[in-house]
Protein backbone atom coordinates (compact mmCIF):
# COMPACT_ATOMS: atom_id res chain seq x y z
CA UNK A 1 0.00 0.00 0.00
CA UNK A 2 1.08 3.28 -0.91
CA UNK A 3 1.71 5.79 2.08
CA UNK A 4 3.21 8.97 2.92
CA UNK A 5 4.45 10.51 6.14
CA UNK A 6 5.40 13.75 7.28
CA UNK A 7 7.46 15.48 9.87
CA UNK A 8 7.85 17.32 11.75
CA UNK A 9 4.21 17.69 12.18
CA UNK A 10 4.75 20.99 13.92
CA UNK A 11 7.45 23.44 13.42
CA UNK A 12 7.60 26.55 14.92
CA UNK A 13 10.79 29.40 13.72
CA UNK A 14 11.54 32.67 14.38
CA UNK A 15 11.48 34.50 11.22
CA UNK A 16 14.80 34.05 8.90
CA UNK A 17 15.67 30.89 10.45
CA UNK A 18 15.86 28.69 7.72
CA UNK A 19 15.28 24.68 8.20
CA UNK A 20 13.45 21.46 6.22
CA UNK A 21 10.00 19.47 6.15
CA UNK A 22 10.29 16.13 5.69
CA UNK A 23 8.47 13.45 3.50
CA UNK A 24 9.25 9.92 3.43
CA UNK A 25 7.26 7.69 1.03
CA UNK A 26 6.89 4.31 -0.19
CA UNK A 27 5.01 3.61 -3.44
CA UNK A 28 4.43 0.84 -5.93
CA UNK A 29 6.29 2.77 -8.85
CA UNK A 30 6.37 6.93 -8.59
CA UNK A 31 4.45 8.86 -11.38
CA UNK A 32 5.36 11.97 -9.25
CA UNK A 33 5.69 13.42 -5.82
CA UNK A 34 3.63 17.09 -5.35
CA UNK A 35 4.02 19.81 -2.33
CA UNK A 36 1.45 22.01 -1.41
CA UNK A 37 0.48 24.87 0.45
CA UNK A 38 -2.66 25.22 2.67
CA UNK A 39 -3.65 28.18 4.76
CA UNK A 40 -6.66 27.39 7.47
CA UNK A 41 -10.12 27.71 5.58
CA UNK A 42 -8.50 27.60 1.92
CA UNK A 43 -7.98 24.60 -1.17
CA UNK A 44 -4.50 23.91 -1.13
CA UNK A 45 -2.57 25.59 -3.51
CA UNK A 46 0.28 23.44 -5.81
CA UNK A 47 3.78 24.38 -5.12
CA UNK A 48 5.92 21.73 -6.89
CA UNK A 49 5.77 18.84 -8.67
CA UNK A 50 8.60 16.29 -8.53
CA UNK A 51 8.98 13.46 -10.67
CA UNK A 52 12.64 11.47 -10.30
CA UNK A 53 15.26 11.39 -7.95
CA UNK A 54 17.56 13.81 -7.83
CA UNK A 55 15.22 16.32 -9.36
CA UNK A 56 15.02 19.81 -7.37
CA UNK A 57 12.82 22.72 -7.51
CA UNK A 58 12.82 26.20 -6.24
CA UNK A 59 9.87 28.99 -5.80
CA UNK A 60 10.96 32.43 -4.01
CA UNK A 61 12.44 31.05 -0.56
CA UNK A 62 11.29 27.30 -1.44
CA UNK A 63 13.10 24.68 -2.42
CA UNK A 64 11.97 21.07 -2.73
CA UNK A 65 14.34 18.26 -3.56
CA UNK A 66 13.66 14.36 -4.51
CA UNK A 67 15.58 11.06 -4.01
CA UNK A 68 14.40 7.35 -4.20
CA UNK A 69 12.39 7.21 -0.24
CA UNK A 70 12.15 10.60 0.71
CA UNK A 71 11.47 14.55 -0.41
CA UNK A 72 12.43 17.51 1.41
CA UNK A 73 11.05 20.90 1.39
CA UNK A 74 13.72 23.36 2.76
CA UNK A 75 12.80 26.81 3.68
CA UNK A 76 15.45 29.62 3.45
CA UNK A 77 15.42 32.58 5.81
CA UNK A 78 11.40 32.24 6.32
CA UNK A 79 8.75 34.92 7.05
CA UNK A 80 5.45 35.20 8.93
CA UNK A 81 3.45 34.52 5.47
CA UNK A 82 5.17 31.39 4.80
CA UNK A 83 3.08 30.22 7.77
CA UNK A 84 1.08 27.54 6.67
CA UNK A 85 0.30 23.42 6.52
CA UNK A 86 2.62 21.88 3.93
CA UNK A 87 1.36 19.11 2.48
CA UNK A 88 3.07 16.50 0.72
CA UNK A 89 1.33 13.94 -1.78
CA UNK A 90 2.52 11.49 -3.89
CA UNK A 91 1.20 9.62 -7.21
CA UNK A 92 1.41 6.12 -7.64
CA UNK A 93 2.74 4.99 -11.77
CA UNK A 94 -0.66 3.75 -13.67
CA UNK A 95 -2.34 5.42 -10.88
CA UNK A 96 -5.03 8.78 -10.96
CA UNK A 97 -5.20 9.45 -7.18
CA UNK A 98 -2.69 11.43 -5.02
CA UNK A 99 -1.74 9.96 -1.49
CA UNK A 100 -1.53 12.79 0.91
CA UNK A 101 0.84 13.00 4.01
CA UNK A 102 -0.80 14.54 7.27
CA UNK A 103 0.89 17.71 6.72
CA UNK A 104 3.28 20.13 8.90
CA UNK A 105 2.20 23.45 10.43
CA UNK A 106 4.79 25.78 9.96
CA UNK A 107 4.91 28.90 12.01
CA UNK A 108 6.74 31.26 11.37
CA UNK A 109 7.10 33.39 14.40
CA UNK A 110 8.50 37.75 13.93
CA UNK B 1 -0.75 27.51 -12.19
CA UNK B 2 -4.10 26.43 -13.26
CA UNK B 3 -7.50 27.63 -11.78
CA UNK B 4 -9.81 25.23 -10.74
CA UNK B 5 -13.06 27.16 -9.40
CA UNK B 6 -15.45 25.78 -6.61
CA UNK B 7 -18.53 26.92 -5.37
CA UNK B 8 -20.50 27.95 -3.03
CA UNK B 9 -17.40 28.88 -0.61
CA UNK B 10 -19.96 28.56 2.38
CA UNK B 11 -23.12 27.00 2.52
CA UNK B 12 -25.46 25.97 5.67
CA UNK B 13 -28.55 24.00 5.23
CA UNK B 14 -31.51 22.63 6.67
CA UNK B 15 -30.94 18.68 8.16
CA UNK B 16 -32.42 16.76 5.42
CA UNK B 17 -32.25 19.20 2.36
CA UNK B 18 -29.64 18.12 -0.55
CA UNK B 19 -26.66 20.83 -1.06
CA UNK B 20 -24.92 21.00 -4.93
CA UNK B 21 -21.23 21.76 -4.68
CA UNK B 22 -19.74 22.96 -8.71
CA UNK B 23 -16.16 22.52 -9.01
CA UNK B 24 -14.86 23.82 -12.40
CA UNK B 25 -11.42 24.10 -14.43
CA UNK B 26 -11.54 27.20 -15.62
CA UNK B 27 -8.58 26.93 -18.03
CA UNK B 28 -8.04 23.83 -18.73
CA UNK B 29 -9.61 20.41 -19.55
CA UNK B 30 -9.92 18.36 -16.91
CA UNK B 31 -10.68 14.29 -17.84
CA UNK B 32 -10.09 13.82 -13.83
CA UNK B 33 -11.63 15.30 -10.80
CA UNK B 34 -11.41 14.16 -7.23
CA UNK B 35 -13.29 15.50 -4.32
CA UNK B 36 -11.95 15.42 -0.29
CA UNK B 37 -13.22 15.84 2.53
CA UNK B 38 -10.96 17.95 5.23
CA UNK B 39 -11.86 17.59 9.25
CA UNK B 40 -10.38 20.32 11.48
CA UNK B 41 -6.22 20.01 11.60
CA UNK B 42 -6.36 16.63 9.45
CA UNK B 43 -5.00 16.10 6.21
CA UNK B 44 -7.43 15.13 3.06
CA UNK B 45 -9.41 12.55 2.85
CA UNK B 46 -10.59 11.02 -0.46
CA UNK B 47 -14.49 10.62 -1.11
CA UNK B 48 -14.35 9.47 -4.95
CA UNK B 49 -12.52 9.98 -8.14
CA UNK B 50 -14.70 10.94 -11.22
CA UNK B 51 -13.95 10.43 -14.84
CA UNK B 52 -15.54 12.67 -17.69
CA UNK B 53 -18.06 11.29 -19.06
CA UNK B 54 -18.29 7.35 -16.47
CA UNK B 55 -19.45 6.89 -12.96
CA UNK B 56 -17.14 8.09 -10.23
CA UNK B 57 -14.91 5.32 -8.27
CA UNK B 58 -15.86 6.24 -4.68
CA UNK B 59 -13.02 5.09 -1.53
CA UNK B 60 -14.15 2.31 0.61
CA UNK B 61 -16.89 3.51 3.23
CA UNK B 62 -18.33 6.87 1.29
CA UNK B 63 -21.96 6.46 0.89
CA UNK B 64 -22.57 6.65 -3.20
CA UNK B 65 -26.15 7.61 -2.82
CA UNK B 66 -25.22 10.13 -0.13
CA UNK B 67 -22.25 11.90 -2.19
CA UNK B 68 -23.86 11.65 -5.81
CA UNK B 69 -21.05 13.08 -8.28
CA UNK B 70 -21.37 13.96 -11.96
CA UNK B 71 -18.69 14.66 -14.51
CA UNK B 72 -20.65 15.91 -16.86
CA UNK B 73 -18.25 17.76 -19.07
CA UNK B 74 -14.65 17.95 -19.42
CA UNK B 75 -14.85 21.72 -16.86
CA UNK B 76 -17.49 20.70 -14.14
CA UNK B 77 -17.94 18.27 -11.53
CA UNK B 78 -20.29 18.35 -8.87
CA UNK B 79 -20.73 17.13 -5.47
CA UNK B 80 -24.42 16.46 -4.18
CA UNK B 81 -24.83 15.99 -0.68
CA UNK B 82 -28.86 14.55 -0.35
CA UNK B 83 -30.23 14.30 2.90
CA UNK B 84 -27.68 16.52 4.68
CA UNK B 85 -27.62 15.72 8.38
CA UNK B 86 -25.05 17.37 10.92
CA UNK B 87 -22.61 14.70 10.87
CA UNK B 88 -21.91 15.64 6.94
CA UNK B 89 -21.24 19.07 7.94
CA UNK B 90 -17.64 19.80 7.43
CA UNK B 91 -14.97 21.69 4.50
CA UNK B 92 -15.20 20.01 1.25
CA UNK B 93 -12.43 20.52 -1.58
CA UNK B 94 -12.50 19.67 -5.12
CA UNK B 95 -9.36 19.00 -7.57
CA UNK B 96 -8.47 18.86 -11.15
CA UNK B 97 -6.37 17.14 -12.83
CA UNK B 98 -4.28 18.19 -16.03
CA UNK B 99 -2.68 16.67 -18.55
CA UNK B 100 0.46 16.88 -17.34
CA UNK B 101 -1.37 14.64 -13.95
CA UNK B 102 -1.15 18.06 -11.78
CA UNK B 103 -3.78 18.53 -9.78
CA UNK B 104 -5.13 21.91 -8.57
CA UNK B 105 -7.59 22.43 -6.06
CA UNK B 106 -10.67 24.55 -5.53
CA UNK B 107 -11.43 27.10 -2.47
CA UNK B 108 -12.97 24.60 -0.53
CA UNK B 109 -16.74 24.13 0.48
CA UNK B 110 -17.93 25.07 4.23
CA UNK B 111 -21.03 22.81 4.52
CA UNK B 112 -22.94 23.29 7.64
CA UNK B 113 -26.04 21.77 8.37
CA UNK B 114 -28.27 22.54 11.07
Amino acid sequence: EDQVTQSPEALRLQEGESSSLNCSYTVSGLRGLFWYRQDPGKGPEFLFTLYSAGEEKEKERLKATLTKKESFLHITAPKPEDSATYLCAVQAAGAQKLVFGQGTRLTINP
Amino acid sequence: GAVVSQHPSRVICKSGTSVKIECRSLDFQATTMFWYRQFPKQSLMLMATSNEGSKATYEQGVEKDKFLINHASLTLSTLTVTSAHPEDSSFYICSAMTMNTEAFFGQGTRLTVV
